[in-house]
């Protein structure tokens, strides 16, 4: 079945670095999703992207969708510790058509 | 408003114990629901998927059923729990069409079977 690969794993910055995570599929995505859960929480939504090239905004966060629709990323611009959490991409596409999560980035911030 | 309601928060049963988690979602009608598991600090996988009453397909073959009784009530099932069945378990529901399909989760259910 369709897969939504996602990376890195784990993040370690220091405050006020930057941060990225990307999530690649190996098919065309008709949208992609970006979830935050911070630690003892759900996830919670964060936006879509449903257009080749978009690129949203959100505060320090910048949302990308790749010209072909397989490839996501979320940017941090200047972490705080208020960032910290796991990041998940998501998309339709399972065998039932049901959402699919990517593994997440769990993102760390040292003050 | 849309709300989904999961209990219990936090649950501590003995091996070989059966399980009941039920999940209920207001404001909306024929969701599409979801079980998640996550283990202590790793990704979330989809245990149960369901498009409607009675329809529940299976991700991964293990311990635990899901039945929907009713339109907006998911519920998960073990007869009995094993040790590897502790985790973090998510119920999450999403519209069955509209222009931003995201899924709302409900406030999770911590298991630890001991």
């Amino acid at each position: 079945g369709q897969q939504v690969m996602q990376i890195p794993q784990y993040q370690h910055v220091q405050e006020g670095e930057d941060f990225t995570t990307y999530c690649n599929s190996s098919t065309t995505l008709s949208n992609i999703q970006w979830y935050k859960q911070r630690p003892g929480g759900h996830p919670v939504f964060l936006i879509q992207l449903v257009k080749s090239g978009e690129v949203k905004k959100q505060k320090r966060l910048t949302f990308q969708f790749g010209e072909a629709k397989k490839n996501s990323s979320l940017h941090i611009t200047a972490t705080q510790t208020t960032d910290v959490g796991t990041y998940f991409c998501a998309a339709y596409g399972g065998s039932q058509g049901n959402l699919i999560f990517g593994k997440g980035t769990k993102l760390s911030v040292k003050p | 408003s849309q709300t989904i309601h999961q209990w219990p928060a936090t649950l501590v049963q003995p091996v070989g114990s059966p399980l009941s988690l039920e999940c209920t979602v207001e404001g909306t009608s024929n969701p599409n629901l979801y079980w998640y598991r996550q283990a202590a600090g790793r990704g979330l996988q989809l245990l149960f998927y369901s498009v409607g009453i009675g329809q529940i397909s299976s991700e991964v073959p293990q311990n635990l059923s899901a039945s929907r009784p009713q339109d907006r009530q998911f519920i998960l099932s073990s007869k009995k729990l094993l040790l590897s069945d502790s985790g973090f378990y998510l119920c999450a529901w999403t519209p069955l069409r509209g222009r931003v399909t995201e899924a709302f989760f409900g406030q999770g259910t911590r298991l630890t079977v001991v």
